[in-house]
């Protein structure tokens, strides 16, 4: 049972490329969530989604797109990256709202 | 919408000693709140939670308190350990109805270093 797994772990991307960031749930959780972690920040809410093919906008949405094709799976994608898009971005999963979730290990995106 | 304001950002403690953390909220309605901690390089766990209708849960060294009126909860770690050095987050939400999906509001973290 592996909970969360986001890919890749590292990555860093000049400005202006493109790229996704994958999360799978192995937990059969309705809800998925992408969070974005800066120093002194803390977690800070980009998109989320409530079921399969569902999406709704966050704290932080712009310069991020997300999809939700199958429920084990969330999708988060910058289509123009930016220096200010580096940060650790975390996915979570729960099983409805209003309960604790089950966060992945991040990624840790660079963009120079 | 919610608000979730938590205090210190760093406590350094000596090892044996015991550490609270405070988060206070601002939306009456928010019933469910748990404690995260993140150790480095790694993503967020929960350690303990509570819902409203409780005011205080143990689980071995550590516990947490609510007080509703005043609208402030705290994460109470006894006998410290340098296991215990990560950054604690705490959160909050409102129930999952009226528009609100129950999700989490996090507070800004903080550092807890225990010296041994």
């Amino acid at each position: 049972n592996a909970g969360v797994t986001q890919t890749p772990k590292f990555r860093v991307l000049k400005t202006g490329q493109s790229m996704t960031l994958l999360c799978a749930q192995d937990m059969n959780h309705e809800y998925m969530y992408w969070y974005r972690q800066d120093p002194g920040m803390g977690l800070r809410l980009i998109h989320y989604s409530v079921g399969e093919g569902t999406t709704a906008k966050g704290e932080v949405p712009d310069g991020y797109n997300v999809s939700r094709l199958k429920k084990q799976n969330f999708l988060l994608g910058l289509e123009s990256a930016a220096p200010s898009q580096t940060s650790v971005y975390f996915c979570a999963s729960t099983r409805t709202g209003g309960r604790g979730y089950t966060f992945g290990s991040g990624t840790r995106l660079t963009v120079v | 919408g919610e608000n979730v304001e938590q205090h210190p950002s760093t406590l350094s403690v000596q090892e044996g000693d015991s550490a609270v953390i405070k988060c206070t909220y601002s939306d009456s309605a928010s019933n469910y709140f748990p404690w995260y901690k993140q150790e480095l390089g790694k993503g967020p766990q929960l350690i303990i939670d509570i819902r409203s209708n409780v005011g205080e849960k143990k689980d071995q060294r550590i516990a947490v308190t609510l007080n509703k009126t005043a609208k402030h909860f705290s994460l109470h770690i006894t006998e410290t350990q340098p296991e215990d050095s990560a950054v604690y987050f705490c959160a909050a939400s409102i129930p999952n109805y009226g528009g609100s999906q129950g999700n989490l509001i996090f507070g800004k973290g903080t550092k807890l270093s225990v010296k041994p």
